[in-house]
């Protein structure tokens, strides 16, 4: 089915681990995006990327490392994770700005 | 830098009218956005207004625009429970390229 997905949706890990989280998309949309949601903060920018082997960074970058080797793949590494990137990620894409498809998220505990 | 501001929270009755107000930072964005986020799901796009416009009407929703105040509202007519969500005004910022920055999101509450 065409859309946007993302694994996985749920997701248990240990401080230091690497972790991916997964997004792909079937629309062949330019630009993708991730996104972290917490309470209190709302939606914060982590990385997006305009086309495959284009990324940039966005309001809270660090410790997250990305990539975009083919369109439809955009997964997001957290190279070491902490406690403090205990999450709900969100995945979305657009071919252009404003209209942004998300992911239904993905859920990540550090422990 | 600043952020896009929301208020928290806002609890209506079924049947009223919601007014939901957001605050944004760059009086160059082109376009200013509202997203709906339902309970466990992702955002979906729910209306959008062209900086050159002071006001667009969709069926119950209603977005005015003050640029002059980068003042942004939704007006939600008829509130129903199926309203009950989470609504985030969000903007293109210059400096972002073609990433949409958000407000922290104020969740609506529709009592019966």
């Amino acid at each position: 089915d065409a859309g946007i997905t993302q694994s996985p949706r749920y997701k248990i890990t240990e401080t230091g681990r690497q972790v991916t989280l997964m997004c792909h998309q079937t629309w062949s949309h330019s630009y993708m995006f991730w996104y972290r949601q917490d309470l209190g903060h709302g939606l914060r920018l982590i990385y997006y990327s305009a086309a495959a082997d284009i990324t940039d960074k966005g309001e809270v970058p660090d410790g997250y490392v990305v990539s975009r080797s083919k369109t439809e793949n955009f997964p997001l590494t957290l190279e070491s994770a902490t406690r403090s990137q205990t999450s709900v990620y969100f995945c979305a894409s657009s071919e252009s700005t404003g209209e942004l498809f998300f992911g239904e998220g993905s859920r990540l505990t550090v422990l | 830098g600043e952020d896009v501001e929301q208020s928290l929270f806002l609890s209506v009755r079924e049947g009223d009218s919601s007014v939901i107000n957001c605050t944004y930072t760059d009086s160059s964005s082109t376009y200013l956005y509202w997203y709906k986020q339902e309970p466990g799901a992702g955002l979906q796009l729910l209306t959008y207004i062209f900086s050159n416009m002071d006001m667009k009407q969709d069926q119950r929703l209603t977005v005015l625009l003050n640029k002059k105040d980068k003042h942004l509202s939704l007006r939600i007519a008829d509130t129903q429970t199926g309203d009950s969500a989470i609504y985030f005004c969000a903007e293109v910022p210059s400096q972002a390229g073609t990433a949409l920055i958000f407000g922290k999101g104020t969740t609506l509450s529709v009592s019966s």
